[in-house]
Protein backbone atom coordinates (compact mmCIF):
# COMPACT_ATOMS: atom_id res chain seq x y z
CA UNK A 1 0.00 0.00 0.00
CA UNK A 2 1.52 3.40 -0.61
CA UNK A 3 0.95 6.39 0.80
CA UNK A 4 0.62 10.00 -0.31
CA UNK A 5 2.77 11.03 -2.77
CA UNK A 6 3.41 15.08 -3.77
CA UNK A 7 6.03 16.80 -6.26
CA UNK A 8 7.85 18.72 -6.07
CA UNK A 9 8.98 19.43 -2.89
CA UNK A 10 10.27 22.47 -3.62
CA UNK A 11 9.18 25.50 -6.06
CA UNK A 12 10.68 28.80 -6.64
CA UNK A 13 8.65 30.82 -8.75
CA UNK A 14 7.97 34.51 -9.87
CA UNK A 15 5.27 36.60 -8.85
CA UNK A 16 2.43 36.36 -12.21
CA UNK A 17 3.87 32.81 -13.43
CA UNK A 18 1.67 30.03 -12.84
CA UNK A 19 2.45 27.31 -10.71
CA UNK A 20 1.08 22.82 -11.05
CA UNK A 21 1.36 20.91 -8.07
CA UNK A 22 1.14 17.00 -8.22
CA UNK A 23 -0.70 14.45 -5.72
CA UNK A 24 -0.62 10.66 -5.83
CA UNK A 25 -3.39 9.39 -3.42
CA UNK A 26 -2.78 6.78 -1.30
CA UNK A 27 -3.94 3.02 -2.58
CA UNK A 28 -8.17 2.82 -2.25
CA UNK A 29 -8.73 6.49 -1.87
CA UNK A 30 -11.64 8.30 -4.01
CA UNK A 31 -11.38 11.69 -2.28
CA UNK A 32 -8.42 14.00 -2.67
CA UNK A 33 -8.33 17.39 -0.48
CA UNK A 34 -5.90 20.33 -1.04
CA UNK A 35 -4.71 22.59 1.65
CA UNK A 36 -2.68 25.42 2.11
CA UNK A 37 -0.44 26.05 5.02
CA UNK A 38 0.86 29.59 6.13
CA UNK A 39 3.98 29.86 8.37
CA UNK A 40 2.48 29.84 11.68
CA UNK A 41 -1.08 28.80 10.66
CA UNK A 42 -2.96 25.36 10.45
CA UNK A 43 -3.63 24.01 6.87
CA UNK A 44 -6.62 25.57 5.44
CA UNK A 45 -8.75 23.99 3.00
CA UNK A 46 -8.82 25.15 -0.55
CA UNK A 47 -10.69 22.64 -2.26
CA UNK A 48 -11.84 18.73 -2.32
CA UNK A 49 -12.54 16.47 -5.40
CA UNK A 50 -14.48 13.15 -5.06
CA UNK A 51 -14.32 10.91 -8.06
CA UNK A 52 -13.01 13.66 -10.81
CA UNK A 53 -15.84 16.17 -9.66
CA UNK A 54 -15.03 19.34 -7.26
CA UNK A 55 -16.61 18.26 -3.62
CA UNK A 56 -16.69 21.77 -2.15
CA UNK A 57 -14.52 24.91 -1.77
CA UNK A 58 -12.89 27.28 0.85
CA UNK A 59 -12.35 30.60 0.65
CA UNK A 60 -9.45 30.89 -2.28
CA UNK A 61 -10.23 32.55 -5.46
CA UNK A 62 -11.01 31.25 -9.56
CA UNK A 63 -7.40 31.32 -9.97
CA UNK A 64 -7.07 28.33 -7.86
CA UNK A 65 -7.95 25.45 -9.78
CA UNK A 66 -7.49 21.95 -9.48
CA UNK A 67 -8.15 18.21 -11.40
CA UNK A 68 -8.79 15.04 -10.34
CA UNK A 69 -7.95 12.01 -13.04
CA UNK A 70 -9.30 8.63 -13.10
CA UNK A 71 -6.81 7.03 -11.07
CA UNK A 72 -7.52 9.56 -8.46
CA UNK A 73 -4.49 11.42 -8.92
CA UNK A 74 -5.44 15.16 -8.64
CA UNK A 75 -3.36 18.77 -9.59
CA UNK A 76 -3.53 21.90 -7.95
CA UNK A 77 -3.11 24.71 -10.50
CA UNK A 78 -2.24 28.46 -9.27
CA UNK A 79 -2.04 31.17 -11.71
CA UNK A 80 -0.89 35.18 -11.74
CA UNK A 81 1.10 33.91 -8.32
CA UNK A 82 1.12 36.34 -5.76
CA UNK A 83 3.63 36.79 -2.62
CA UNK A 84 0.89 35.67 -0.25
CA UNK A 85 0.99 32.02 -2.07
CA UNK A 86 3.97 31.65 -0.51
CA UNK A 87 3.27 28.40 1.36
CA UNK A 88 3.20 24.92 2.34
CA UNK A 89 0.65 23.01 0.13
CA UNK A 90 -0.57 19.89 1.41
CA UNK A 91 -2.49 17.19 -0.32
CA UNK A 92 -4.74 14.97 1.50
CA UNK A 93 -6.54 11.41 0.63
CA UNK A 94 -9.32 9.70 2.60
CA UNK A 95 -12.93 7.91 1.88
CA UNK A 96 -15.15 10.61 1.49
CA UNK A 97 -17.97 8.50 3.31
CA UNK A 98 -17.46 8.92 6.18
CA UNK A 99 -15.17 11.73 6.18
CA UNK A 100 -12.80 10.49 8.68
CA UNK A 101 -8.84 10.63 9.01
CA UNK A 102 -7.35 12.12 6.05
CA UNK A 103 -4.01 10.94 5.20
CA UNK A 104 -1.28 13.39 4.10
CA UNK A 105 1.54 14.08 1.45
CA UNK A 106 4.60 15.70 2.71
CA UNK A 107 3.91 18.77 0.65
CA UNK A 108 5.44 21.25 -1.86
CA UNK A 109 6.80 24.27 -0.10
CA UNK A 110 6.10 27.24 -2.37
CA UNK A 111 8.02 30.43 -2.50
CA UNK A 112 6.61 33.41 -4.90
CA UNK A 113 9.35 36.00 -5.25
CA UNK B 1 -13.37 33.78 11.92
CA UNK B 2 -11.69 31.22 13.64
CA UNK B 3 -13.39 27.77 14.24
CA UNK B 4 -10.95 25.88 16.06
CA UNK B 5 -8.50 27.59 18.22
CA UNK B 6 -5.55 26.37 20.00
CA UNK B 7 -4.65 29.09 22.29
CA UNK B 8 -1.11 27.66 23.68
CA UNK B 9 1.63 28.28 20.69
CA UNK B 10 4.41 26.14 22.86
CA UNK B 11 4.43 23.80 25.59
CA UNK B 12 7.41 21.93 27.46
CA UNK B 13 7.58 18.56 29.50
CA UNK B 14 9.69 16.81 31.03
CA UNK B 15 10.45 12.77 29.42
CA UNK B 16 7.87 10.94 31.05
CA UNK B 17 5.12 13.28 32.27
CA UNK B 18 1.70 13.97 31.18
CA UNK B 19 1.45 16.37 27.96
CA UNK B 20 -2.15 18.23 27.89
CA UNK B 21 -2.42 19.59 24.48
CA UNK B 22 -5.71 21.62 24.40
CA UNK B 23 -8.55 22.90 21.95
CA UNK B 24 -11.74 24.73 21.62
CA UNK B 25 -14.18 25.18 18.68
CA UNK B 26 -16.98 27.22 18.29
CA UNK B 27 -19.40 25.55 15.84
CA UNK B 28 -21.44 23.01 17.85
CA UNK B 29 -22.48 21.35 14.30
CA UNK B 30 -18.99 19.73 14.48
CA UNK B 31 -19.27 16.03 15.07
CA UNK B 32 -15.74 14.93 14.32
CA UNK B 33 -12.55 15.56 16.23
CA UNK B 34 -8.98 14.80 15.06
CA UNK B 35 -5.34 15.17 15.95
CA UNK B 36 -2.22 15.36 14.11
CA UNK B 37 1.04 15.60 14.59
CA UNK B 38 3.91 17.31 12.40
CA UNK B 39 7.35 17.06 12.20
CA UNK B 40 9.45 19.43 10.03
CA UNK B 41 9.77 18.72 6.13
CA UNK B 42 6.67 16.40 6.46
CA UNK B 43 2.66 16.40 6.21
CA UNK B 44 0.79 15.61 9.13
CA UNK B 45 0.11 12.72 10.58
CA UNK B 46 -3.06 11.25 11.91
CA UNK B 47 -2.60 10.39 15.48
CA UNK B 48 -6.07 10.16 17.29
CA UNK B 49 -10.07 10.86 16.71
CA UNK B 50 -13.22 10.58 18.69
CA UNK B 51 -16.37 11.13 17.39
CA UNK B 52 -18.91 13.33 19.29
CA UNK B 53 -21.29 10.37 20.78
CA UNK B 54 -18.03 9.46 22.71
CA UNK B 55 -16.09 11.69 25.73
CA UNK B 56 -13.17 9.30 25.68
CA UNK B 57 -10.93 7.76 23.48
CA UNK B 58 -7.29 6.06 24.20
CA UNK B 59 -4.99 4.65 21.50
CA UNK B 60 -1.89 3.74 23.78
CA UNK B 61 -0.02 6.70 25.21
CA UNK B 62 -2.35 8.80 23.46
CA UNK B 63 -6.16 9.70 24.79
CA UNK B 64 -8.76 12.37 23.46
CA UNK B 65 -11.45 13.70 25.91
CA UNK B 66 -14.32 15.64 24.18
CA UNK B 67 -16.34 17.64 26.31
CA UNK B 68 -19.11 19.02 23.99
CA UNK B 69 -21.04 21.22 25.89
CA UNK B 70 -17.74 23.44 26.62
CA UNK B 71 -16.93 22.98 23.14
CA UNK B 72 -13.48 21.72 23.92
CA UNK B 73 -10.98 18.63 23.44
CA UNK B 74 -7.76 17.83 24.74
CA UNK B 75 -4.72 15.07 24.31
CA UNK B 76 -3.04 13.61 26.68
CA UNK B 77 0.06 12.15 26.07
CA UNK B 78 1.44 9.27 28.70
CA UNK B 79 4.30 9.08 28.92
CA UNK B 80 5.73 12.18 27.24
CA UNK B 81 9.05 10.84 25.32
CA UNK B 82 11.35 13.09 23.12
CA UNK B 83 10.14 11.78 19.73
CA UNK B 84 6.91 13.30 20.96
CA UNK B 85 8.78 16.41 20.04
CA UNK B 86 6.50 17.93 16.96
CA UNK B 87 3.87 20.57 16.24
CA UNK B 88 0.33 19.54 17.48
CA UNK B 89 -3.05 19.81 15.20
CA UNK B 90 -6.35 19.64 16.07
CA UNK B 91 -9.05 19.33 13.63
CA UNK B 92 -12.69 19.22 12.93
CA UNK B 93 -15.02 18.25 10.62
CA UNK B 94 -18.39 16.81 9.93
CA UNK B 95 -18.35 13.31 9.49
CA UNK B 96 -20.12 13.67 6.09
CA UNK B 97 -18.53 17.18 5.34
CA UNK B 98 -15.98 17.64 3.00
CA UNK B 99 -12.93 19.69 5.16
CA UNK B 100 -11.09 19.79 7.96
CA UNK B 101 -10.69 22.82 9.70
CA UNK B 102 -7.41 23.03 11.72
CA UNK B 103 -5.84 24.80 14.87
CA UNK B 104 -3.05 26.96 14.44
CA UNK B 105 -1.01 24.38 15.92
CA UNK B 106 0.89 24.13 19.15
CA UNK B 107 4.34 22.83 19.34
CA UNK B 108 5.43 20.64 21.89
CA UNK B 109 8.85 20.16 23.17
CA UNK B 110 9.70 16.98 25.14
CA UNK B 111 13.01 17.25 27.38
CA UNK B 112 15.02 14.26 28.17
Amino acid sequence: ETGVTQSPTHLIKTRGQQVTLRCSSQSGHNTVSWYQQALGQGPQFIFQYYREEENGRGNFPPRFSGLQFPNYSSELNVNALELDDSALYLCASSLQRPNTEAFFGQGTRLTVV
Amino acid sequence: DQQVKQNSPSLSVQEGRISILNCDYTNSMFDYFLWYKKYPAEGPTFLISISSIKDKNEDGRFTVFLNKSAKHLSLHIVPSQPGDSAVYFCAATLEYGNKLVFGAGTILRVKS
